[in-house]
């Protein structure tokens, strides 16, 4: 299986802040990278797709790199609805696995 | 808009098997490049990706489950279903469903969620 490792698990931060978050595989995925995002009681909702495509609907002000296995997803400027927390996913190999999520919380 | 939405027994007993049911509604479930998954989130954990059912009935399972875990698809219903057997305490935990984009291995709708717990 394909490990998906995301650091850090929790962080704080301040409206209109910048926020980065790391998923680095085990493995080579090449571009095979996805972002969610949950809120609490809520299903996961897609932000990112194959790395760094904005999925439609998706304000701008988050965006994601990848370089060789690491993958990073920023969000420029925080905002109160960001608050969340984060997944990656890799759609590289069966099965398909999650990252253990990223808490972002108010500072 | 599609939507997708599970049901099932909120408590099973140890040793017994959890059955949920997805029901789709708002699209056909045979339409488009899809497939269609279950993923389990235990309270304050990470998702675990449990397997996923095409509608030509193909499906593929995570390993750490396969022995005891069964989803089959009814394109008549607009459903489809899991089953696990033999589950333990462990197996308590939110249960979803989803719509997958076959390109990109994109969970792209997913339905509400449903505890499950695992108690005698």
């Amino acid at each position: 299986d394909i490990q998906m490792t995301q650091s850090p698990s929790s962080l704080s931060a301040s409206v209109g802040g910048r926020v980065t978050i790391t998923c680095r595989a085990s493995q080579s995925i090449g571009s095979n990278l996805n972002w969610y995002q949950q809120t609490p009681g809520k299903a996961p909702k897609v932000l990112m797709y194959a790395a760094s495509s904005l999925q439609s609907g998706v304000p701008s002000r988050f965006s994601g790199s990848e370089s060789g296995t690491d993958f990073t997803l920023t969000i420029s400027s925080l905002q109160p609805e960001d608050f969340a927390t984060y997944f990656c996913q890799q759609s590289y190999s069966i099965p398909l696995t999650f990252g253990g999520g990223t808490k972002v919380e108010i500072k | 808009q599609v939507q997708l939405q599970e049901s099932g027994p909120g408590l099973v007993k140890p040793s017994e098997t959890l059955s949920l049911t997805c029901t789709v509604s708002g699209g056909s479930i045979s339409s488009g490049s899809y497939h269609w998954s279950w993923i389990r989130q235990p309270a304050g954990k990470g998702l675990e990706w449990i397997g996923r059912v095409y509608t030509s009935g193909r499906t593929d399972y995570n390993p750490s489950l396969k022995s005891r875990v069964t989803i089959s698809v009814d394109t008549s219903k607009n459903q489809f279903s899991l089953k696990l057997s033999s589950v333990t305490a462990a197996d308590t935990a939110v249960y979803y469903c989803a719509r997958v984009a076959i390109l990109h291995d994109l969970f792209n709708i997913w339905g509400q969620g449903t505890t499950v717990i695992v108690s005698s």
